[in-house]
């Protein structure tokens, strides 16, 4: 079963901050996949790749940038946090477009 | 665009008694989605319920079934008898080969009362 972890599980910054969150999948996924998730909306896609070096936007990416280093590694860029980026985000992998996607536990961030 | 709408936000539920959480779908795709159910309880992630990729076809899992049906355009969640265990959000989601990102629905939250 794939495996999916993120990294801080929380993080409290301020207003015009710098935050990075990680994600590493240890399942070879070529698909990897930053959410947020917030009351009222469920989950908006914020940025995709299909695999190292590549980065798609996704539906919601103003604020925020990403990277993925390697099949494994994909990280969200918060350069300027805003308190509209205080959320709940959510990494997942798939192995193919339109596949089953394998979540991490989340990150709950809160920009002060 | 594609798109996902669950019309509940919440149900709460007695238990032993039926549930059905109603999902539909639109799609550009020329070919037929994927459609999945996860669910994601208290403190952890999302993880798959289980997912369809046959139009007319059937998924089942731990007492839930889901149809997929392409008349409607419908994936809605089914279960004939519902646990205090069941409680938690799920969410009907939606893949397609094509170019288009996988979207979700905005999840229902399943409150089971004993």
């Amino acid at each position: 079963e794939a495996a999916v972890t993120q990294s801080p599980r929380n993080k409290v910054t301020v207003t015009g901050g710098n935050v990075t969150l990680s994600c590493r999948q240890t399942n070879s996924h070529n698909y990897m996949y930053w959410y947020r998730q917030d009351t009222g909306h469920g989950l908006r896609l914020i940025h995709y790749s299909y695999g190292a070096g590549n980065l798609q936007i996704g539906d919601v990416p103003d604020g925020y940038k990403a990277t993925r280093t390697t099949q494994e590694d994909f990280f969200l860029l918060l350069e300027l946090a805003s308190p509209s980026q205080t959320s709940l985000y959510f990494c997942a992998s798939s192995e193919g477009r339109g596949d089953t996607q394998y979540f991490g536990p989340g990150t709950r961030l809160l920009v002060l | 665009g594609d798109s996902v709408t669950q019309t509940e936000g919440q149900v709460t539920v007695s238990e032993s008694k039926s549930l059905i959480i109603n999902c539909t779908y639109s799609t550009t795709s020329i070919a037929y989605p994927n459609l999945f159910w996860y669910v994601r309880y208290p403190g952890e992630g999302l993880q798959l319920l289980l997912k369809v990729i046959t139009a007319g076809q059937k998924g089942s899992s731990r007492g839930f079934e889901a149809t997929y049906n392409k008349e409607t355009t419908s994936f809605h969640l089914q279960k004939a008898s519902v646990q205090e265990s069941d409680s938690a959000v799920y969410y009907c989601a939606l893949g397609t080969l094509n170019n288009n990102a996988p979207r979700f629905g905005a999840g229902t939250k399943l409150t089971v009362k004993p």
